[in-house]
């Protein structure tokens, strides 16, 4: 059954502790892409990443930190440095075609709740 | 950077009537046009797409259209069924943001029974 896992499906979290977010994919794509979402807005991106071993940052980069060690998983650390990390976070892939941008296919996504 | 703006924000209809979003963007380069269906505490879904080269797409109830030179697009849903009712995005892609889309900012749609 090939798709996009994110664990866990809800997640709480203490003032000033670190999180991390999981994002798994079999669907053999290169590009991996993690959003947030809060209430009443839409997709923003935090950080991507082309190909293994290299990502950038989204719009909405600070507090969040990534890595990409492997094609199939790319994990989000929410930070403390991040000033109001509650939200819906999701996470996709894609297998660009070229410089033409392909399908993005979502998880689930992981609700986050600082307590 | 790049913008998409889309409209309406909430939307409700009566079970099978027409149901159009609409959005605009900003990069002109821009080429690939998707759009989600996002159910309550889910991931969004592919609905349809289009690429810059054509100039509207049908799968059963729900089309696409795109005005290039305009720079908007139109997700259109027929004989709406209350299993429709979700919250609907836009996104833009390609041109000068290789490898990421820009999202609008969602239409909850509505279909009563």
């Amino acid at each position: 059954d090939g798709g996009i896992t994110q664990s866990p499906k809800y997640l709480f979290r203490k003032e000033g502790q670190n999180v991390t977010l999981s994002c798994e994919q079999n669907l053999n794509h290169d590009a991996m892409y993690w959003y947030r979402q809060d209430p009443g807005q839409g997709l923003r991106l935090i950080y991507y990443s082309q190909i293994v071993n290299d990502f950038q940052k989204g719009d909405i980069a600070e507090g969040y930190s990534v890595s990409r060690e492997k094609k199939e998983s790319f994990p989000l650390t929410v930070t403390s440095a991040q000033k109001n990390p509650t939200a819906f976070y999701l996470c996709a892939s894609s297998m660009p075609a070229g410089p033409s941008t392909d399908t993005q296919y979502f998880g689930p996504g992981t609700r986050l709740t600082v307590l | 950077g790049e913008n998409v703006e889309q409209h309406p924000s909430t939307l409700s209809v009566q079970e099978g009537d027409s149901a159009v979003i609409k959005c605009t963007y900003s990069d002109s380069a821009s080429n690939y046009f998707p759009w989600y269906k996002q159910e309550l505490g889910k991931g969004p879904q592919l609905i349809i797409d289009i690429r810059s080269n054509v100039g509207e797409k049908k799968d059963q109830r729900i089309a696409v259209t795109l005005n290039k030179t305009a720079k908007h697009f139109s997700l259109h849903i027929t004989e709406t069924q209350p299993e429709d009712s979700a919250v609907y995005f836009c996104a833009e892609g390609g041109g000068t943001s290789y490898g990421k889309l820009t999202f609008g900012q969602g239409t909850i749609l509505t279909v009563h029974p």
